[in-house]
């Protein structure tokens, strides 16, 4: 069975900086993929960024990295510079591998505030 | 752009009544998927949907059930509503079992009194 767990409930960041998201996650499965997602207040997921966990270097897409290390089984988002139109739920999620590998776990996710 | 809409952005039912959930993607992809999302769970997979006609049980399937005639349409069915299906309802498609990464509609946010 995979898990996913996001241990920071909420999290505060000031304009302009970086913040960091917290992702770890269990499974056994040899090949899988970590995925962060946005929810703002509106409702509707947004994908932000993926991870495979062959990919020999860290995600990146604009303003959002991915810190993967792979023995410590975490998957951190790392947003820099950050934004107000950041302020939104985050989700890490997870696929694995075998028959149904398209399917997604998630985590209970962190509501990121940003202040100005 | 991947467009997945879905048929209410609010509904309200009362128990015991048989509610129907639409969902349709634009971009041809294979796979569709049913989540509920609720305050401090996360999100939860109801059921998916891997072709027309073919469909898996997700982690909570129990007082649902879907319906995939067309390849672009995902139907989530209560039979019978109660109460504790009070939830946002989230569908999502992928294009197919390689490329992962799923594409949300703007939910729906069911209430059943």
């Amino acid at each position: 069975a995979q898990k996913i767990t996001q241990t920071q409930p909420g999290m505060f960041v000031q304009e302009k900086e970086a913040v960091t998201l917290d992702c770890t996650y269990d499974t056994s499965d040899p090949s899988y993929g970590l995925f962060w997602y946005k929810q703002p207040s509106s409702g509707e997921m947004i994908f932000l960024i993926y991870q495979g966990s062959y990919d020999q270097q860290n995600a990146t897409e604009g303003r959002y990295s991915l810190n993967f290390q792979k023995a410590r089984k975490s998957a951190n988002l790392v947003i820099s510079a950050s934004q107000l139109g950041d302020s939104a739920m985050y989700f890490c999620a997870m696929r694995g591998s075998g028959g149904s590998n398209y399917k997604l776990t998630f985590g209970k996710g962190t509501l990121l505030t940003v202040n100005p | 752009d991947v467009k997945v809409t879905q048929s209410s952005r609010y509904l309200v039912k009362r128990t015991g009544e048989k509610v129907f959930l639409e969902c349709v993607q634009d971009m041809d992809h294979e796979n569709m998927f049913w989540y509920r999302q609720d305050p401090g769970l996360g999100l939860r997979l109801i059921y998916f949907s891997y072709d027309v006609k073919m469909k898996e049980k997700g982690d909570i399937p129990e007082g649902y059930s879907v319906s995939r005639e067309k390849k672009e349409r995902f139907s989530l069915i209560l039979e019978s509503a109660s109460t504790n299906q009070t939830s946002m309802y989230l569908c999502a498609s992928s294009l197919s079992q390689v490329h992962y990464e799923q594409y949300f509609g703007p939910g729906t946010r069911l209430t059943v009194t």
